[in-house]
């Protein structure tokens, strides 16, 4: 079965804080991708990044930066000088069979972190 | 370039009518996806599509009917509503289910069933 946590649900912090947001995830696959997705105050699900299980190498995109540990199964997302803009919820995924001896894949998503950046 | 669109984007409804949700997308991904988001248990899968004609259940499908007569439209039906329906759906497309391709969403349907 596959798992994914996100411990924190909220988060509060000052516009030019960084932020860590905590993901790890459960998975018996040998091969699985993780992504990260934001959604903002108006609802939708924006797509922020895709990582295979191959790849440990970490990621930035300008403000975003992520830190991908298989031995710690733990997929962090860091935000550099938070801004107000940043503020919604965050969800981690982990792809996964959906049926187990399937070929069909499926997203299981944590819970979400709520972020808050206050001016 | 519309990409994936949803309609109704809020519905009111009642106990045992029967609903459906819209979900339109312009890149001819093969696979599509349809979600409820509720408070305390995320995104769950409620059905899925690799191609027109073709779906499947996914882990919470009772209650909900998908049909996929073409690639670009995947509507579901709540055949006769329930309160414990009452939730954001969300309609996502991706090119592949292999697992790495990215699935891409729509804005959201919130609907709620009195």
């Amino acid at each position: 079965a596959q798992k994914v946590t996100q411990a924190q649900t909220e988060i509060s912090v000052v516009e030019k804080e960084d932020v860590t947001l905590d993901c790890v995830y459960e998975t018996r696959d040998t091969t699985y991708y993780l992504f990260w997705y934001k959604q903002p105050p108006s609802g939708e699900l924006v797509f922020l990044i895709r990582r295979n299980s191959f790849d440990e190498q970490n990621e930035i995109s300008g403000r975003y930066s992520w830190n991908f540990q298989k031995s710690t199964s733990s997929f962090n997302f860091t935000i550099t000088a938070s801004q107000v803009v940043d503020s919604a919820v965050y969800f981690c995924a982990l792809s996964g069979y959906l049926y187990s001896g399937g070929s069909n894949y499926k997203l299981t998503f944590g819970k979400g972190t709520l972020l808050t950046v206050n001016p | 370039d519309a990409g994936i669109t949803q309609s109704p984007r809020y519905k009111i409804t009642e106990t045992g009518r029967q609903v459906t949700l819209m979900c339109h997308q312009t890149w001819s991904h093969s696979y599509m996806f349809w979600y409820r988001q509720d408070l305390g248990h995320g995104l769950r899968l409620i059905y899925y599509s690799a191609a027109a004609d073709i779906t499947d259940k996914g882990e919470v499908p009772d209650g909900y009917v998908v049909s996929r007569s073409k690639t670009e439209n995947f509507p579901l039906t709540l055949e006769s509503a329930t309160r414990s329906q009452t939730s954001v759906y969300f309609c996502a497309s991706s090119e592949s289910t292999s697992g790495q391709e990215t699935q891409y969403f729509g804005p959201g349907t919130r609907l709620l069933v009195l």
